[in-house]
Parts: C-alpha cells; sequence; structure tokens
C-alpha cells in the first residue's frame, strides 16, 4: 500500500530534551516535506527537500532541523524543544509539488 | 495580511443543500490552485485541482477568478460524508518549492 508513515503519532516531552519524528514513503518521491498546523494559522512548511541530500528552509524552520540521507526517509529534529513548538506535525511527500500525500500527523506536546 | 484567506465558518447545512466557499490570495502571480480536505484529526487529502477554466468533480465545482484573486469550492446535494474542513491552496509562481494553504473552512453537514 502505498503511504506516508510518521512516528511517533503522539508523543508529550519536556522542555530541552532533543527527539526525531521519524517520516517515511515507499512512492520512491523524490519531494518531502514537514508542515506543522496550528489553530488558526494553517499549514505552514518548516522544511523541504527535493531530492537526497537537498534540503531547504520552509516557512518556519527555527528550531527544527532535518536531514534526507535516503530518498525514502525524512526525519524531522528537535534539538532543544520548547512550548511553542506543541503543535501537530505533518510529512509529506510528492513527484511533484502540487498534489502531496500527507502522513497520519504527529501530535507533540512540549512541557 | 495572510496570504491566503478564508472564512473559517463553521458552516451548518442540511443534508441536499448547496454550500460554496471562496478564498482569496494576495499574490497575483499565483500559479496553480487547490483544494484539500482534511478531516478531523486527520491528515489533508488532496480534494481537486481548480483550472482556470472551472472544473467540476461529481458534485463539487471548482471556479478561478483571477482578476479578482479568489478561488471557490461549490458542493451540490451536501452529504453527511462531506463535513471535513476544506483548505484552499495556492502555489505562487517561482516558488518551485511550496504549496501556501489557507487556515481552513469548517462544513458540518446535518442530518
Amino acid at each position: 500500500e502505498a503511504q506516508v508513515t510518521q512516528n511517533p503519532r503522539y508523543l508529550i516531552t519536556v522542555t530541552g530534551k532533543k527527539l526525531t519524528v521519524t517520516c517515511s514513503q515507499n512512492m520512491n518521491h523524490e519531494y518531502m516535506s514537514w508542515y506543522r498546523q496550528d489553530p488558526g494559522l494553517g499549514l505552514r512548511q518548516i522544511y523541504y527537500s527535493m531530492n537526497v541530500e537537498v534540503t531547504d528552509k520552509g516557512d518556519v524552520p527555527e528550531g527544527y532541523k532535518v536531514s534526507r540521507k535516503e530518498k525514502r526517509n525524512f526525519p524531522l529534529i528537535l534539538e532543544s524543544p520548547s512550548p511553542n513548538q506543541t503543535s501537530l506535525y505533518f510529512c509529506a511527500s510528492s513527484f511533484s509539488v502540487n498534489e502531496q500525500f500527507f502522513g497520519p500527523g504527529t501530535r507533540l506536546t512540549v512541557l | 495580511r495572510k496570504e491566503v484567506e478564508q472564512d473559517p465558518g463553521p458552516f451548518n447545512v442540511p443534508e441536499g443543500a448547496t454550500v460554496a466557499f471562496n478564498c482569496t490570495y494576495s499574490n497575483s502571480a499565483s500559479q496553480s490552485f487547490f483544494w484539500y480536505r482534511q478531516d478531523c484529526r486527520k491528515e489533508p487529502k488532496l480534494l481537486m485541482s481548480v483550472y482556470s477554466s472551472g472544473n467540476e468533480d461529481g458534485r463539487f465545482t471548482a471556479q478561478l477568478n483571477r482578476a479578482s484573486q479568489y478561488i471557490s469550492l461549490l458542493i451540490r446535494d451536501s452529504k453527511l460524508s462531506d463535513s471535513a474542513t476544506y483548505l484552499c491552496v495556492v502555489r505562487f509562481r517561482g516558488s518551485a518549492r511550496q504549496l501556501t494553504f489557507g487556515s481552513g473552512t469548517q462544513l458540518t453537514v446535518l442530518p
């Protein structure tokens, strides 16, 4: 089944404790992206990747890192999470930017 | 001012009703337009692209007005299963990397 998977789906953590949210797709897509979704603000792009070893900042990259060592994986790293990073996070992939396939989301709470 | 603006709703309509959503975008150099659908606590999914001449997909009609910089989505004969949040999405010209999402319009179809 073609899909984008994210793990974990839910995470409660404390300020400053490094965490990684994994994202994997099995559709051989070159383009992958991370978004956060907050009430009233919609989806905002954090980082995106056009291909392996090619990543770039989106609209809200501060406090996040990504890597793209393999085509299928695009992990999101929070080196020192803070409460303002509490959000719903989505990973997405696609052949083109237009139709993006989203993962199920990761609900993160930073205390 | 947000680049893509939508009336957040909620729109509560009876089954069988026709409902329309509008979305305005601020950047006239916009290239591509889409409607995505997001069910409660789920990931967004592409509903339909929006073409300059307007397009239909079953009960759904999308229209684009470049002069006034808005797009619309019309849903005829609403079903209970149409209850969701509808996201207006714009790809700006020259932005190979990015889709810009509106914050969504919530629709509830009532029995």
